[in-house]
């Protein structure tokens, strides 16, 4: 069965602290994807890679970093956590789109890490 | 910039009926569409993923239709039940695995 894990449910963090969130999954996936979710805004891509070592700008990488050093970790970093990155943190992968019929190319996403920066 | 709406933002209604979400986009240049559902809290879960090339896809109660020329799409759900209670997501991908989300419609069903 498909998955892909996050390393905390729940993480309290304090202004200005680095903060590492973890994703791994386990479908040997090439594309890996950080989005971030709020109220009013929805889902929006931070960062993503679509192999080792590559990574991607989403729509607001401002404040975020990645790494991705193995195919099947993909970790997103806040260099100095602020108040307004408190948020829910969902990381998703895929493999390459094939464009065949069926639910082959979609995204699975993980159960979410919810932060809180104080 | 492709922009991804979906109309209700929420939708109550009693069991047993027949419901339709809708979603429209701005831009039809797309690889494909998915409709997500999450429950509160959690992750997103994948419904149903429609090609570019198809017109729609179904999965037991689900029916997803896709028309790209008018940028719309919709997910029927046929007889819904309490457990269907969570919010529905529709994203597009016009760049090969990026996905773009609509905002969502928070779907309540009472017994």
């Amino acid at each position: 069965d498909v998955k892909v894990t996050q390393s905390s449910r729940y993480l309290v963090k304090r202004t200005g602290e680095k903060v590492f969130l973890e994703c791994v999954q386990d479908m040997d996936h090439e594309n890996m994807f950080w989005y971030r979710q709020d109220p009013g805004l929805g889902l929006r891509l931070i960062y993503f890679s679509y192999d080792v070592k590559m990574k991607e700008k989403g729509d607001i990488p401002e404040g975020y970093s990645v790494s991705r050093e193995k195919k099947e970790r993909f970790s997103l970093i806040l260099e100095s956590a602020s108040t307004n990155q408190t948020s829910m943190y969902l990381c998703a992968s895929s493999p390459i789109p094939t464009g065949t019929s069926g639910s082959a190319d979609t995204q699975y996403f993980g159960p979410g890490t919810r932060l809180t920066v104080l | 910039k492709q922009e991804v709406t979906q109309i209700p933002a929420a939708l109550s209604v009693p069991e047993g009926e027949n419901l339709v979400l809708n979603c429209s986009f701005t831009d039809s240049a797309i690889y494909n569409l998915q409709w997500f559902r999450q429950d509160p809290g959690k992750g997103l879960t994948s419904l149903l993923l429609i090609q570019s090339s198809q017109r729609e896809q179904t999965s037991g109660r689900l029916n997803a239709s896709l028309d790209k020329s008018s940028g719309r799409s919709t997910l029927y759900i046929a007889a819904s039940q309490p457990g269907d209670s969570a919010t529905y997501l529709c994203a597009v991908d016009n760049q090969g695995g990026k996905l773009i989300f609509g905002q969502g419609t928070e779907l309540s069903v009472k017994p």
